[in-house]
Order: structure tokens, then sequence, then C-alpha cells
């Protein structure tokens, strides 16, 4: 079975600085997704950032970036410049390839402070 | 992008009563939705997974009769919780992949905040 593991109930930064939030998980696929989707306070999940297992290249979407180690089971988000509005809830999800299935993790809590 | 609206977003019923949440994929067309719940301040549980036609496919631990599934169309899943208690009060959102198969994405409807006092 496959689990995922976010080891930081609660972080902060400072507006504009950078932020590494960690994800773990564990998996006998070979094909399979990696997410990291952001909860606001209005509870809206919102897509931030996708990885496929297959490519080494680590994805990232303007501020957003992540450092995947697939031998180690490790997909971090890295927000850059941090800013107000990235206050949320971040949960990393895995998906097995051919399944739309997520296991989230049990979430980071985000707070940028002005 | 792939918009899925979900109705109502917050809902009080009495104990003992139905509750129906809807689930509306409304740029594409979902032949699989998923139904979750989230507790305050913790992670979304995947309940079932919803299959246009046919019959919903329930994780582990999650009562069938309690929580009915319909997807009656290819835009449309529904959620009834049946004979609501106070320790169903949960907030429950939806889910529809998106159209392009191959990235696996899926969009989520804003929930529904279900108090049953």
């Amino acid at each position: 079975a496959q689990t995922v593991t976010q080891s930081q109930p609660e972080m902060s930064v400072q507006e504009a600085e950078t932020v590494t939030l960690s994800c773990t998980y564990d998996t006998s696929e070979s094909n399979y997704y990696l997410f990291w989707y952001k909860q606001p306070p209005s509870r809206q999940m919102i897509l931030v950032i996708r990885q496929e297992a297959y490519k080494q290249q680590n994805a990232t979407e303007n501020r957003f970036s992540v450092n995947f180690q697939k031998a180690a089971k490790s997909f971090s988000l890295k927000i850059s410049d941090s800013q107000l509005g990235d206050t949320a809830m971040y949960f990393c999800a895995f998906t097995a390839s051919g399944t739309y299935k997520y296991i989230f993790g049990t979430g980071t809590r985000l707070k940028v402070l002005a | 992008g792939a918009v899925v609206s979900q109705h109502p977003s917050w809902v009080i019923c009495k104990s003992g009563t139905s509750v129906k949440i809807e689930c509306r994929s409304l740029d594409f067309q979902a032949t699989t939705m998923f139904w979750y719940r989230q507790f305050p301040k913790q992670s979304l549980m995947l309940m079932a997974t919803s299959n246009e036609g046919s019959k919903a496919t329930y994780e582990q631990g999650v009562e069938k009769d309690k929580f009915l599934i319909n997807h009656a169309s290819l835009t449309l899943s529904t959620l009834t919780v049946t004979s609501a208690h106070p320790e169903d009060s949960s907030f429950y959102i939806c889910s529809a992949p998106g159209t392009e198969a191959a990235k696996n994405i899926q969009y989520f409807g804003a929930g529904t905040r279900l108090s049953v006092l």
C-alpha cells in the first residue's frame, strides 16, 4: 500500500523569503504522479505543481519548484519569494498511473508573515 | 481549466434527516468522480469512487447505506447522507479527473460544510 508522509505540521516564513515543505512517500509502483495542492482558508483545493515519476527533471511553476528524489522517495516543495497569499494548508498527494485515486499526506500549515 | 461545482456550500440539518450534496463537472464530462471527507485541520480521506452508470466503490470502513452515491449522468454525482447524526458533521469535497488523461490531475469542488444538530 502507498503512503504519503508530511512531517512538518506547521511552518512559517517571512514574506519574500524562501521555504521548503517536505514530503516522503512509499510505493512499489514504477509509474506514478506526485502533486502539491494548496488549500487556503476558503478550503478550495488548488493544484500547485505536478511531477511525473518518469521525468528526472524537477517541475517548476513560477515561484514554486520541487525537489524530486525518486530513489529516496522524497518530493519537497520550494516556495520562493513567499507572498501573504501563499498562507494555506499544503497537501502532498500520490497517485499511481492509470488510476485517479489520490493518497494525501496529512498536510503542512504554512503561514507567511508580513 | 476544468471546473467542478459543488452545492450547497453549507448545510445545517436536524439529526435524523437526509442531506443531498451535488457535484457537477461544468465544462467537461466525468465518468468517475471522487468523494472525500475532511475533519477540521486534517487531511482529505477518500470515501468512495463514483462511477457513471454503475455502483460506487466505497473505501474500507465507509458505510454504503449511510453515504449513498449516485452518478446519474456524465456531469453529475450526488452524495446523500442518510439519517444524519452529529458525528456526520464534517467537510465533504468532491473531485473529478480532468480531460487530459495522461496528466492524472483531479479538479476539486469548493466543498460542502455539513452541520448536523
